[in-house]
């Protein structure tokens, strides 16, 4: 079974709202990275967290992480039409490190 | 700089028939991976190649096979085609598999029908 798990599947909003994405997943982690991927591209990382960091900025990208609830969110402020994709967190897992777990993913609509 | 180049793009195949999806990273990336996407899912991890001369299993390998053929060329080989593996297959590649290093680039996809 997959690693991680994104939720909600779909997200629909209106041009300025903030975004928000959650990814949990089973074991424990070294990291967790976040994934755009355009309709009908390759994706396109977006932001690494390490497993003892809580929190982490990357201009409208806002990443927490909490290793004991095994969950992270994605808050994307004042989205703009251009930040219409999917979504997917990555993690590695216990037992193997060197494997990496892509999510279901979130598609985000931002309505102009 | 082009990055993580797969080819074909597209390509039709009868059942039982075979291929070979090729892919070349010109950032001098220790490590290669190939995965496949299935409509509306995330991406499972067929093989990877943590380094040159190395291969190992990801999640879903049954039924290919891969070649890193050298530290640019990472190839995955469908021996005997199903209609099971019609997908989107991505190949990307990171400076180091684990750790901090293993930001994944990933090429533009092939996208594999098998009749």
């Amino acid at each position: 079974s997959q690693q991680g798990e994104e939720d909600p599947q779909a997200l629909s909003i209106q041009e300025g709202e903030n975004a928000t994405m959650n990814c949990s997943y089973k074991t424990s982690i070294n990291n967790l990275q976040w994934y755009r991927q355009n309709s009908g591209r390759g994706l396109v990382h977006l932001i690494l967290i390490r497993s003892n960091e809580r929190e982490k900025h990357s201009g409208r990208l806002r990443v927490t992480l909490d290793t004991s609830k095994k969950s992270s969110s994605l808050l994307i402020t004042a989205s703009r039409a251009a930040d219409t994709a999917s979504y997917f967190c990555a993690t590695d897992a216990e037992g193997n490190f060197n494997k990496f777990y892509f999510g279901s993913g979130t598609k985000l609509n931002v309505k102009p | 700089n082009a990055g993580v180049t797969q080819t074909p793009k597209f390509q039709v195949l009868k059942t039982g028939q075979s291929m070979t999806l090729q892919c070349a990273q010109d950032m001098n990336h220790n490590s290669m991976y190939w995965y496949r996407q299935d409509p509306g899912m995330g991406l499972r991890l067929i093989y990877y190649s943590a380094s040159e001369g190395t291969t190992d299993k990801g999640e879903v390998p049954n039924g290919y096979n891969v070649s890193r053929l050298n530290k640019r060329e990472f190839s995955l080989r469908l021996e005997s085609a199903a209609p099971s593996q019609t997908s989107v297959y991505f190949c990307a590649s990171s400076e180091e598999t684990g750790g901090a290093k293993n930001i994944q680039y990933f090429g533009a996809g092939t996208r594999l029908s098998v009749l």
